[in-house]
């Protein structure tokens, strides 16, 4: 079947530091891959999305290109902030198939100052 | 624009006990889908509504969970009798098209965390 496996958190870094979370993904076709970000108290909000092999989704200084080869979406930032403490899921999406939004397990990250 | 509403945010109930979940989609968003995301895990779809139809149910435990989305728009979730495992906290999300996920954006709402004793 579809999954999705996150790297094990916690995840702690200084702020500044540099930020890889690293996501592979099963699939029986060529999946929509996204990052969602649940910060504390708050909803699951879409991050970044890539839709085909190559293609990199970023935004708010986030970046994740979906490679085929090695079935990864890993998340990256060059430079993190307290803000960015959050837990971040990894997910896909595959048309045609089971139709639904498969969950990574969830990785929290804490940035301090 | 208002976001995905939910209520109430916190419930502690005993086990065999029933519970109610209600969410409030975006205006004019024509799928809503109902997530158990327990703790440590990503969440899970239980159900999801095209407009006031269920598209998929597949996850859902019939036995004991009920949802419905009268007139397309609200929706409320129900669990009876609660086991200890239903403690987790409930995700509603909407998304604009009516032709299901794909690419469509999802918004989830702050959920609503179950305890149950």
């Amino acid at each position: 079947g579809n999954s999705v496996t996150q790297m094990e958190g916690p995840v702690t870094l200084s702020e500044e530091a540099f930020l890889t979370i690293n996501c592979t993904y099963t699939a029986t076709g060529y999946p929509s891959l996204f990052w969602y970000v649940q910060y504390p108290g708050e909803g699951l909000q879409l991050l970044l999305k890539a839709t085909k092999a190559d293609d990199k989704g970023s935004n708010k200084g986030f970046e994740a290109t979906y490679r085929k080869e090695t079935t990864s979406f890993h998340l990256e930032k060059g430079s993190v902030q307290v803000s960015d403490s959050a837990v971040y899921f990894c997910a896909l999406f595959l048309q045609g198939g089971s139709e639904k939004l498969v969950f990574g397990k969830g990785t929290k990250l804490t940035v301090n100052p | 624009e208002a976001g995905v509403a939910q209520s109430p945010r916190y419930k502690i109930i005993e086990k065999r006990q029933s519970v109610a979940f209600w969410c409030n989609p975006i205006s004019g968003h024509a799928t809503l889908y109902w997530y158990q995301q327990i703790l440590g895990q990503g969440p899970k779809l239980l159900i999801q509504f095209q407009n006031n139809g269920v598209v998929d149910d597949s996850q859902l435990p019939k036995d004991r969970f009920s949802a419905e989305r009268l007139k397309g728009v609200d929706s409320t979730l129900k669990i009876q009798p609660a086991k200890l495992e239903d403690s987790a906290v409930y995700l509603c999300a909407s998304s604009l098209s009516a032709a299901g996920a794909g690419t469509d954006t999802q918004y989830f709402g702050p959920g609503t965390r179950l305890t149950v004793l």
